[in-house]
């Protein structure tokens, strides 16, 4: 079955270290989504890509970046990370833009 | 920027009961998008509605999309212990805009 795989699945980093958080899809979706899920925000558009090449930031994608060379992976870089960006991430793909989405199981990210 | 709010945050009832949550946008709706998430997974969606006024049931859950596509209830008829989760409202454009959920836990 199709499926969208996110790991790790937890990860704990130090303060200014370079994470990159995996996310590869099978349903060769074009739209892939990176959210972040915090107590008292709910989930956040961090970047977001309607196709090989295409990148576009969202609402809070400082300290962020993504790249998308192939359909299936869009992977999440921390350049460095800091303790604000303690979080659990979830990735999402789509087939067309007003479809459903299908999330990943996240990953629980912690920086100390 | 939209802004989706629902209401309430946090809602705790006994099973067997009705209830009602709500989502409201400060514009209107390209699409709403009803999701609710279990603990430790990703959203997963619940309905789509597109047109003012439109209503979809799905089971015991019944949507409601205001007619002017700025506001959308969500009914749950003799909740359940399995209803319990996050329930997502949300714009569905060319990217998903999230509320902040509203967080229901059904006692047994």
């Amino acid at each position: 079955d199709a499926e969208i795989t996110q790991s790790p699945r937890h990860k704990i980093t130090e303060t200014g270290r370079q994470v990159t958080l995996a996310c590869h899809q099978t349903w060769n979706h074009n739209n892939m989504f990176w959210y972040r899920q915090d107590l008292g925000h709910g989930l956040r558009l961090i970047h977001y890509s309607y196709g090989v090449q295409d990148t576009n930031k969202g609402e809070v994608s400082d300290g962020y970046s993504v790249s998308r060379s192939n359909t299936e992976d869009l992977p999440l870089t921390l350049e460095s990370a800091a303790s604000s960006q303690t979080s659990v991430y979830f990735c999402a793909s789509s087939e067309d833009l007003n479809t459903e989405a299908f999330f990943g199981q996240g990953t629980r990210l912690t920086v100390v | 920027t939209q802004l989706l709010e629902q209401s309430p945050q946090f809602l705790s009832i006994q099973e067997g009961e009705n209830l009602t949550v709500y989502c409201n946008s400060s514009s209107v709706f390209s699409s709403l998008q009803w999701y609710r998430q279990e603990p430790g997974e990703g959203p997963v969606l619940l309905v789509t509605v597109v047109t003012g006024g439109e209503v979809k049931k799905l089971k015991r859950l019944t949507f409601q999309f205001g007619d002017a596509r700025k506001d959308s209830s969500l009914h749950i008829t003799a909740a359940q212990p399995g209803d319990t989760g996050l329930y997502l409202c949300a714009d569905r454009d060319d990217k998903i805009i999230f509320g902040k959920g509203t967080r229901l836990h059904i006692l047994p």
